[in-house]
Formats: structure tokens, sequence, C-alpha cells
């Protein structure tokens, strides 16, 4: 089973960029996966944010579509969430995760990450 | 695509048997996943493909539907069930949740 370690600032200031990474153990990032973003502020609902297959295709979320970018690193095996120009409204628990896939059941988030909590705050 | 959950709250006693609705905004055939996150958790997946349960996921819990209507019952509650329940359309991307539902005890 794959594991899923996000990592990154705790606190960012209003404009600034939100930068994290997602390492992957137990499995490669190469594998035939799509890595996905998954955000909660707190007290409410969960948001996807965007994806990213390992040849470096992605889809985001229209709604964050021009602030986010998703990336891949194969030599550290991770995953990287940019976000910018953030405000409060961007404040969140950050999760990765991994859908695994079958032609039956479509995409379906098994893998998680534990979260990381991002403050948008001077 | 829009995923409309309901209730939104629900307050049930050990042993009642719940049900929680999504709906989607358009047909989204079979493409619904179900999921329990507990304070402080990350999401764990239930059910796949609407009626599909998780290895190791209790057979308390079941889901139905197909389309835009669809159900996720938990025949008889136990303590660990009261979370908060969400559901997920995988048909196309995004691939939005539904509000959620908080499961509390009576």
């Amino acid at each position: 089973q794959v594991q899923l370690q996000e990592s990154g600032p705790g606190l960012v200031k209003p404009s600034g960029t939100l930068s994290l990474t997602c390492a992957v153990s137990g499995g490669s990032i190469s594998s035939s996966n799509w890595w996905t973003w998954v955000r909660q502020p707190p007290g409410k609902g969960l948001e996807w944010i965007g994806e990213i297959y390992h040849s470096g295709s992605t889809n985001y979320n229209p709604s964050l579509k021009s602030r986010v970018t998703i990336s891949v690193d194969k030599s550290k095996n991770q995953v990287s969430l940019k976000l910018t120009s953030v405000t409060a409204a961007d404040t969140a628990v950050y999760y990765c995760t991994r859908p695994s896939y079958s032609s039956s059941m479509g995409y379906y988030f098994d893998s998680w990450g534990q979260g990381t909590l991002v403050t948008v705050s001077s | 695509i829009q995923m409309t959950q309901s209730p939104s709250s629900l307050s049930a006693s050990v042993g009642d048997r719940v049900t929680i609705t999504c709906r989607a905004s358009q047909s989204i055939s079979n493409y619904l996943n179900w999921y329990q996150q507990k304070p402080g958790k990350a999401p764990k997946l239930l059910i796949s493909a609407a009626s599909s349960l998780q290895s190791g996921v209790p057979s308390r819990f079941s889901g139905s539907g197909s389309g835009t209507d669809f159900t996720l019952t938990i025949s008889s509650l136990q303590p660990e069930d009261f979370a908060t329940y969400y559901c997920q359309q995988s048909h196309s991307t995004p691939y939005t949740f539904g509000q959620g539902t908080k499961l509390e005890i009576k």
C-alpha cells in the first residue's frame, strides 16, 4: 500500500504562494496513477484541487485553475502543489491522495496522506 | 457536476438504521464514492462505484443507486460510526464532493 506524506510551511502570508510537497513511499510516482490534491477548510467540506499523471498531464479545478500548479519530481518520488495569491479563504488542511482505478468502478480515492494545515495570515 | 447530500446533519442512536442521500446534478452512472471522516483524520473510503464495499469495511455499510440518486445505509449504528460522511462523483473532473452529513449521537 502506497504511503503519502505532505509537508510544507504551516503559515503563509496573504498574497503569497503556498507550496507543499507530497512524498510517496511504497510505490513509484511513475506508476499508472493520477496524483491528486484535495483541501478542507476548517469545519467545512472537501474540495478537489487538481491532479497530475506521471507523464505531466494535469487537470485543475476551474475555481482554482488560474492560481494552481501541480508538478511531479520523479527523482525524489514526490508531487508538489503551488497556489499563488493566497487569501484567508485558502486556509485549509491540504491532503495528497492517489486514486485507484478499474474500468467498472472508475476512480476511487483509497490512499490519503494525513494532511497538513496551512494557515494564511499576516 | 454538483453533488447535494441530505441531510446535512443527523442525530441517531446506537442500533438505529440510517440512510444518507446524495444527488448529482447530472447523470454520473455508478461513479460515486462514499467516505467516512473522523475529526483530525483523513477521509476513509467506504464504498466505491456506488455499491462496492471496500475491503475491511463492515457489512453494515451498504450503498446503492445509479444515474443521479444514491444512498448510503448503515444498518445498525455502532459507536464508531459517528462521523461525517461525504459522497464524491468520479465521472468527470473536477471530482466534486457533497457537502457532508454529520452523524451525531442522539
